[in-house]
């Protein structure tokens, strides 16, 4: 089994629909991250939480929303998904504690197609 | 602003040819940097890190990295690429163990047997 399982994989949705991306994880870290990738963008950080109380607007949070139900379990919502919000969406785990904090470890994405 | 840059969008090798991919980053003070490889259809993999220490960084596949501070930078080599090294490769960064991590806008890497 997969350390980081996203669900779903793919999803296609219309504008103005609410969308649901979930995360959990078995690594035990307590970090967890959502990013999405876009072509010549890379990666950006949506949002992020260093703990279940913990939650961090990223670098384009507009849009999204996110839930951290327990410390294996990360969600991401669209409240009113709109077509450029069209990507590939990743979230990622990372456990705090030097040096290995930073090192994330992805789940295999979520490609989302809004309509 | 913190950001990480990567020289080339897109580049393409023979088989065997020598690889060097750019990235370069702006952040003051301490500074943590990884590459990340995407092969196509999977998720992001850990390729190598550099943390503190030996600027020369080994990882996996082959790949080293070299820490040049005086530059910022943080370039991807290998000296004979295959095939199977046909992929994505984030360069990324980020301060403290506190800051988020930065991502570059990805090097599209395509290897012609």
């Amino acid at each position: 089994d997969a350390d980081v399982t996203q669900t779903p994989r793919n999803r296609i949705t219309k504008t103005g629909k609410r969308i649901m991306l979930e995360c959990s994880q078995t690594k035990g870290h307590d970090r967890m991250y959502w990013y999405r990738q876009d072509p010549g963008l890379g990666l950006r950080l949506i949002y992020y939480s260093f703990d279940v109380k913990d939650i961090n607007k990223g670098e384009i949070s507009d849009g999204y929303s996110v839930s951290r139900q327990a410390q294996a379990k990360f969600s991401l919502s669209l409240e009113s998904a709109i077509p450029n919000q069209t990507a590939l969406y990743f979230c990622a785990t990372s456990k705090t504690g030097s040096p290995g904090a930073n090192v994330l470890t992805f789940g295999a994405g979520s490609r989302l197609t809004v309509l | 602003a913190q950001s990480v840059s990567q020289h080339n969008h897109h580049v393409i090798l023979s088989e065997a040819a020598s690889l060097e991919l750019g990235c370069n980053y702006s952040y003051g003070g301490t500074v943590n940097l990884f590459w990340y490889v995407q092969y196509p259809g999977q998720h992001l993999q850990l390729l190598l890190k550099y943390f503190s220490g030996d600027p020369l960084v080994k990882g996996i596949k082959g790949f080293e990295a070299e820490f040049i501070k005086s530059k910022f930078s943080f370039n991807l080599r290998k000296p004979s690429v295959q095939w199977s090294d046909t992929a994505e490769y984030f360069c990324a960064a980020t301060g403290t163990s506190y800051d988020k991590v930065i991502f570059g806008p990805g090097t599209s890497l395509s290897v012609i047997p």
